[in-house]
């Protein structure tokens, strides 16, 4: 059973930063791009980063380039989104996801349950 | 590339049909993907690449269109159908989600 559970999320001061986590089993991790996905509340989904699945390639949201870093260890089967100066808008669940296909950029078949971020 | 969804809500009864569109501001082929939230649970896979079913979702879920307009049908539906949709594009940099649709089952 494929499973994606995040950590990290916490209460930061604004300017702050914080590495979130994304633990997965029941695949092999190092088959699948990644992606980082935020919801802030009452909001819709939000796109945040994407790592290709040998790590040599990565995307982010307008609004995290320079200051997010997104990283993988398949060693340990875990996703990373380094993030830094926070801001009051960075509020949000953080979603990891995998990606559906092997090969190439395509949606999300599997998502956790999410890491909530609250930056006040 | 923006997702256009409507409608922002939907009430149905049980065994209605029910009609959720999204829009793209540009042709992205069929990189689009349907998704269910619901508080407490996961995010549930519904469809990808437009049409194709996800596994285990039933054939009562349809998904259709290409280019910039495509739908999530809902046929018969079900007390347990209620939530959050909405769709995401995958065919370019960033991702970008439709604003989502509450379904509601009374």
């Amino acid at each position: 059973e494929v499973q994606l559970v995040e950590s990290g999320g916490e209460l930061v001061r604004p300017g702050g930063s914080l590495r979130l986590s994304c633990s997965a089993s029941g695949f092999i991790f190092a088959n699948y791009a990644m992606y980082w996905v935020r919801q802030a509340p009452g909001r819709a989904l939000e796109f945040v980063s994407a790592i290709s699945r040998t790590g040599d390639a990565t995307y982010y949201a307008d609004s995290m380039k320079g200051r997010s870093t997104v990283f993988r260890d398949d060693s340990k089967d875990t996703l990373y989104l380094h993030i830094g100066s926070l801001r009051p808008e960075d509020t949000a669940v953080y979603y990891c996801a995998k990606q559906t296909h092997r090969t190439g950029y395509y949606g999300f078949d599997y998502w956790g349950r999410g890491t909530l971020v609250t930056v006040s | 590339t923006t997702l256009s969804q409507s409608p922002a809500f939907v009430s149905a009864t049980p065994g209605d049909t029910v009609t959720i569109s999204c829009k793209a501001s540009q042709a992205i082929d069929d990189d689009v993907n349907w998704y269910r939230q619901k508080p407490g649970e996961p995010i549930l896979f519904l469809i990808q690449e437009a049409t194709t079913l996800a596994p285990g979702i039933p054939p009562r879920f349809t998904g259709s269109g290409y280019g910039t307009d495509f739908t999530l049908t809902i046929y018969d539906t079900e007390s347990e159908d209620a939530g959050y949709y909405f769709c995401l594009q995958h065919d370019n940099f960033p991702y970008t989600f439709g604003q989502g649709t509450r379904l509601e089952i009374k």
